[in-house]
């Protein structure tokens, strides 16, 4: 059964970059599509964006700007890099199996604040 | 970008049956835009329950069902438990992209 385990600060400043990184075990990321979602508090799922294993990816037009997922086969793992973060980018966020996802991980927050 | 919209709230009887929809801005949803269906309970991670329309997983309880009905795709619960007292949302794919709907928060009492 494939798991994933997000990880990463909880706290990022305003401006700068929110970094997280998704652990896959249980299933090899090759082959695959892979995607970070997010949900801010008390409020609905948002597409980030994902990334097949071969390192294209695809981004929600509105963090297009901002955003970046790649994809490290040997270490069987995907990131998430979000630069120029505000209070609206408080969240939390999970990675997932798929471009519609199948399996998720547990999430984790982030908050950015001063 | 479209819009994909959901019943923002809805309940249901112990034992009774519901249909949440999920509707897009473009017009009809099809079997191209690979419906999916999730539920989310307080504090938890959201769990797959229908993909690509009406496929279940293997935790998926055989009570719950995805249908294209009327131009929306749609989850029936037959037969709601209090355990499925959740929030629910939808995802729509379109080229390459994909958008979750704002997400039904189903009562069952």
């Amino acid at each position: 059964q494939v798991q994933l385990q997000e990880s990463g600060p909880g706290l990022v400043r305003p401006s700068e970059t929110l970094s997280l990184t998704c652990a896959v075990s249980g299933a090899s990321v090759n082959g695959f599509y892979w995607s970070w979602i997010r949900q801010p508090p008390e409020k609905g799922l948002q597409w980030i964006g994902s990334v097949y294993y071969s390192g294209s990816a695809n981004y929600n037009p509105s963090l297009k700007s901002r955003v970046s997922i790649s994809i490290d086969t040997s270490k069987n793992h995907f990131s998430l890099n979000l630069r120029s973060v505000t209070a609206a980018d408080t969240a939390m966020y999970y990675c997932a199996r798929g471009v519609g996802p199948r399996y998720w991980g547990q999430g984790t927050l982030v908050t950015v604040s001063s | 970008q479209a819009v994909v919209t959901q019943e923002p709230s809805l309940t249901v009887s112990p034992g009774g049956t519901v249909t949440l929809t999920c509707g897009s801005s473009t017009g009809a949803v099809t079997s191209s835009h690979y419906p999916y269906w999730f539920q989310q309970k307080p504090g938890q991670a959201p769990r797959t329950l229908i993909y690509d329309t009406s496929n279940k997983h293997s935790w998926t309880p055989a009570r719950f069902s995805g249908s294209l009905l009327g131009g929306k795709a749609a989850l029936t619960l037959s037969g709601a438990q209090p355990e499925d007292e959740a929030g629910y949302y939808c995802l729509l794919s379109y080229s390459g992209a994909v958008i979750f709907g704002g997400g039904t928060k189903l009562t069952v009492l």
